[in-house]
């Protein structure tokens, strides 16, 4: 099985602020990785397809980057309603995610 | 519109089976592959394993292999998937998910609403 690995596990930013997380996979992905976003209670939400392709809807603070083995996803100015979990997920081979990452308030 | 409506809350006992369905409705049943994702309390998602709803075929996460058996019933656009010998760990709400294709990369476009599988010991 592919092993994603993200980083930090856990952050605390403020409203406006850049935020950028990290993820990594144990054998390389091409572009197949997608970022989700999770809100207690929900089930997640797509935001970044092909590992930097933004899905319909969702705001362009929002940026993926990456190949291989080594991506990131940006939030440019963090809005109030961005404070949330947050996943990688592979699709090269079956599926795996990340751990999460938890954006929350400074 | 597309919907994945799952079973509603189960508590076995430890070394007991949960039989969880995921009926689909709004779209061609055997068009689009569906995923099993699990999240246990507090924790991270788990992707636990794909279904070909044309085929059958299916594919799992290394961890679930030989305890988890994922089917399907094209007759009723329904999907189940069954963890067998439940011990503590496998406490977590359940979610079936529907896989798509966006410009050849595969996502994850519509959930279930989750089932909670709570197992005591």
């Amino acid at each position: 099985d592919i092993q994603m690995t993200q980083s930090p596990s856990s952050l605390s930013a403020s409203v406006g602020g850049r935020v950028t997380i990290t993820c990594r996979a144990s054998q390389s992905i091409s572009r197949y990785l997608n970022w989700y976003q999770q809100k207690p209670g929900k089930a997640p939400k797509l935001l970044i397809y092909a590992a930097s392709s933004l899905q319909s809807g969702v705001p362009s603070r929002f940026s993926g980057r990456g190949s291989g083995t080594d991506f990131t996803l940006t939030i440019s100015s963090l809005q109030p309603e961005d404070f949330a979990t947050y996943y990688c997920q592979q699709s090269y081979i079956n599926s795996a995610f990340g751990q999460g990452t938890k954006v929350e308030i400074k | 519109q597309v919907q994945l409506v799952q079973s509603g809350a189960e508590v076995k006992e430890s070394g007991a089976s949960v039989k969880v369905s995921c009926k689909a409705s709004g779209y061609t049943f055997t068009n689009y592959h569906i995923h099993w994702v699990r999240q246990a309390p507090g924790q991270g998602l788990e992707w636990m394993g794909i279904i070909n709803t044309r085929g059958g075929d299916t594919s799992h996460a290394q961890k679930f292999q030989g305890r988890v058996i994922m089917t399907r019933d094209t007759s009723t656009n329904t999907v189940y998937m069954e963890v067998r010998s439940l011990r503590s760990e496998d406490t977590a709400v359940y979610y079936c998910a529907r896989e798509t294709n966006y410009f050849d990369s595969k996502v994850v476009d519509y959930w279930g609403q989750g089932t909670l599988v709570t197992v005591s010991s």
